[in-house]
């Protein structure tokens, strides 16, 4: 059972534009959200987080928005830039607090060009 | 400061011999995590140590499966004979537990060939 989805396996934006990586949820229980960007042959970085008592968290260009009546929460990037280009990843701590083994969304890769 | 390293980086090895991969963690942090990911998938949850508690081995894929974490820092994954369905990157992360809304901080991962 695939609790956390991203159905998008890829997105392709021109440099400036707006990103938007999108993410479902089927656990009512998750309470707290991470978003990790990948690049290849290296390990997942944190890049932003969001608590279930928000609906929007801001750092930079990231910004994070969670509807949870829908079970959805996407992540916006302003203005996208080529370095932004790497794989990225929702996910959400299984045991329902802000840590814990997290339960991963199977990724979507963005590619900015320039 | 350090990061969560691993080793080896990239480890192949013949179907049916045993493999032993290590997690060196952020200095202090007290939860450990490995997690695996074969081609096209996300990350997969595989076991999770937190301090002195038992740890939650309710991702391991099967009793082949094993680790350790010795003296509350360095863990070792250890798979024993080997199949060529073990082929993955596994990743290890560490987290400053008991505080809240610490992330999980990943190593670069042990890209795992069987032959």
């Amino acid at each position: 059972d695939q609790q956390v989805k991203q159905n998008s396996p890829s997105l392709s934006v021109q440099e400036g534009r707006i990103s938007i990586l999108n993410c479902d949820y089927t656990n009512s229980m998750f309470d707290y959200f991470l978003w990790y960007k990948k690049y290849p042959a290296e390990g997942p970085t944190f890049l932003i987080s969001i608590s279930s008592i928000k609906d929007k968290n801001e750092d930079g260009r990231f910004t994070v928005f969670l509807n949870k009546s829908a079970k959805h929460l996407s992540l916006h990037i302003v203005p996208s830039q080529p370095g932004d280009s790497a794989v990225y990843f929702c996910a959400a701590p299984a045991g329902g607090t802000s840590y814990g083994k997290l339960t991963f969304g199977q990724g979507t890769i963005l590619t900015v060009h320039p | 400061g350090a990061g969560v390293s691993q080793s080896p980086s990239n480890k192949v090895t013949e179907k049916g011999k045993d493999v032993e991969l290590r997690c060196d963690p952020i200095s202090g942090h007290t939860a450990l995590y490995w997690y695996r990911q074969s081609l096209g998938q996300g990350l997969e949850f595989l076991i999770y140590f937190q301090g002195n508690s038992a740890p939650d081995k309710s991702g391991l894929p099967s009793d082949r499966f094993s680790a350790e974490r010795t003296g509350g820092s360095v863990s070792t994954l250890t798979i024993q004979r080997t199949q060529q369905e073990d082929s993955a990157v596994y990743l290890c992360a560490s987290s400053l537990e008991g505080h809240s809304n610490q992330p999980q901080h990943f190593g670069d991962g042990t890209r795992l060939s069987i032959l």
